[in-house]
């Protein structure tokens, strides 16, 4: 079946202005997590989705928010970009309930990776 | 202080040599993941070890979990140059968010031929 599915993969913004990232979950995955890479803090946890809700949030200023649509599809948005945001935001999908059907895996979208100059 | 601290940050051997990575804590563990991330990709799963003392094996990776589940090691026999990656380890830090994960900063390993 399809991956985890991110666009764009790459985008340039100048400071001050916004961005949207999307993810496309796996199909029949109703959770839905962001994530941010750099090299000098590592995988941060951003926020979580689980049936259009915002299930649990990291410590992120907010000018990070996030969505989820009813077809488990999220968007993630920054506003007033700052250097400091620039990154690889990855997005990560999984079934999102305890029980059989998950494993605890979560599936890496390739991730977008956001320049801000 | 980052919750899970892995060593070596970086490792760089050439093929056919074995390498160990750890990942260490002073916290409990109902169970720890180990990822790997290739440049370009996103983090893959390798393996989820959840008893304590646990030994997992994966072809030519070898996975334990800590007696006391604050700790883990990864073991590589023989690296190839497709094990080439960053691996990451990282705990579930509640029940009530599947998709929380908190990581390590992960271990650089270079396998050249």
């Amino acid at each position: 079946k399809a991956g985890v599915t991110q666009t764009p993969r790459y985008l340039i913004k100048t400071r001050g202005q916004q961005v949207t990232l999307s993810c496309s979950p796996i199909s029949g995955h109703r959770s839905v997590s962001w994530y941010q890479q750099t090299p000098g803090q590592g995988l941060q946890f951003l926020f979580e989705y689980f049936s259009e809700t915002q299930r649990n949030k990291g410590n992120f200023p907010g000018r990070f928010s996030g969505r989820q649509f009813s077809n488990s599809r999220s968007e993630m948005n920054v506003s007033t970009l700052e250097l400091g945001d620039s990154a690889l935001y990855l997005c990560a999908s999984s079934p999102g309930t305890s029980g059989g059907a998950d494993t605890g895996e979560l599936f890496f979208g390739e991730g977008s990776r956001l320049t801000v100059l | 202080t980052q919750l899970l601290e892995q060593s070596p940050q970086f490792l760089s051997i050439q093929e056919g040599e074995n390498l160990t990575v750890y990942c260490n804590s002073s916290s409990v563990f109902s169970s720890l993941q180990w990822y790997r991330q290739e440049p370009g990709e996103g983090p893959v799963l390798l393996v989820t070890v959840v008893t304590g003392g646990e030994v997992k094996k994966l072809k030519r990776l070898t996975f334990q979990f800590g007696d006391a589940r604050k700790d883990s090691s990864l073991h590589i026999t023989a690296a190839q140059t497709g094990d080439t990656g960053l691996y990451l380890c990282a705990v579930r830090m509640t029940t009530d968010s599947w998709g929380k994960l908190q990581f390590g900063a992960g271990t650089q390993v270079v396998v050249t031929p």
